[in-house]
């Protein structure tokens, strides 16, 4: 079946370094999603992706998705504090789907 | 805002009881799902429904069954309650992609069920 893989699993950084995390399917992507979960909150969408090669922008925070339709990164220039949590992609293989798989997240700790 | 509300945030329960875990959401969404989410394992699908009176399997379904009698309450049961069903249960709702759903899953704050 479909999976969703992403790394890394934890992640430390200094207040003000960059983050990356990755996210690699084993199949195709018709689109995929991020999410962001706060310590002791529930999952908030952040963005869609859809075609290939697609590049988005929120503020510090930077989507990609891969020409393959495979992979996805999320990277946040100069980290702060407020970005402390736990970032999922999920991922659907097929367009006009309501069905998302979600990746394992990525746990991004900042320290002051 | 949707706002997608789970009955109880934490409940603890003895082996072997029913447990249900209720769900409402208030934005007429026709998608409705349920997660639960472990730790190094991510979120993992139990079971969704698209309409009312639909479900569908997830990825985990053992253990549970649904109940969507209305469109906007989406029940999880644990039929006989068991020590590895302990976790975190996160329901969510989106709006189907014909009527210009495009923003995602909007979640609850989630359950927090404890088996004993």
């Amino acid at each position: 079946g479909q999976q969703v893989m992403q790394i890394p699993q934890y992640q430390h950084v200094q207040e003000g370094e960059d983050f990356t995390t990755y996210c690699n399917s084993s199949t195709t992507l018709s689109n995929i999603q991020w999410y962001k979960q706060r310590p002791g909150g529930h999952p908030v969408f952040l963005i869609q992706l859809v075609k290939s090669g697609e590049v988005k922008k929120q503020k510090r925070l930077t989507f990609q998705f891969g020409e393959a339709k495979k992979n996805s990164s999320l990277h946040i220039t100069a980290t702060q504090t407020t970005d402390v949590g736990t970032y999922f992609c999920a991922g659907t293989t097929t367009s006009g789907t309501y069905k998302y798989i979600f990746g394992t997240g990525t746990r991004l700790k900042v320290l002051a | 805002d949707v706002k997608v509300t789970q009955s109880s945030r934490y409940l603890v329960k003895r082996t072997g009881e029913k447990v249900f875990l209720e769900c409402v959401q208030d934005m007429d969404h026709e998608n409705m799902f349920w997660y639960r989410q472990d730790p190094g394992l991510g979120l993992r699908l139990i079971y969704f429904s698209y309409d009312v009176k639909m479900k569908e399997k997830g990825d985990i379904p053992e253990g549970y069954s649904v109940s969507r009698e209305k469109k906007e309450r989406f029940s999880l049961i644990l039929e006989s309650a068991s020590t590895n069903q302990t976790s975190m249960y996160l329901c969510a709702s989106s709006l189907s992609i014909w009527r210009g759903g495009r923003y995602g899953y909007t979640f609850g704050s989630g359950t927090r069920l404890t088996v004993v």
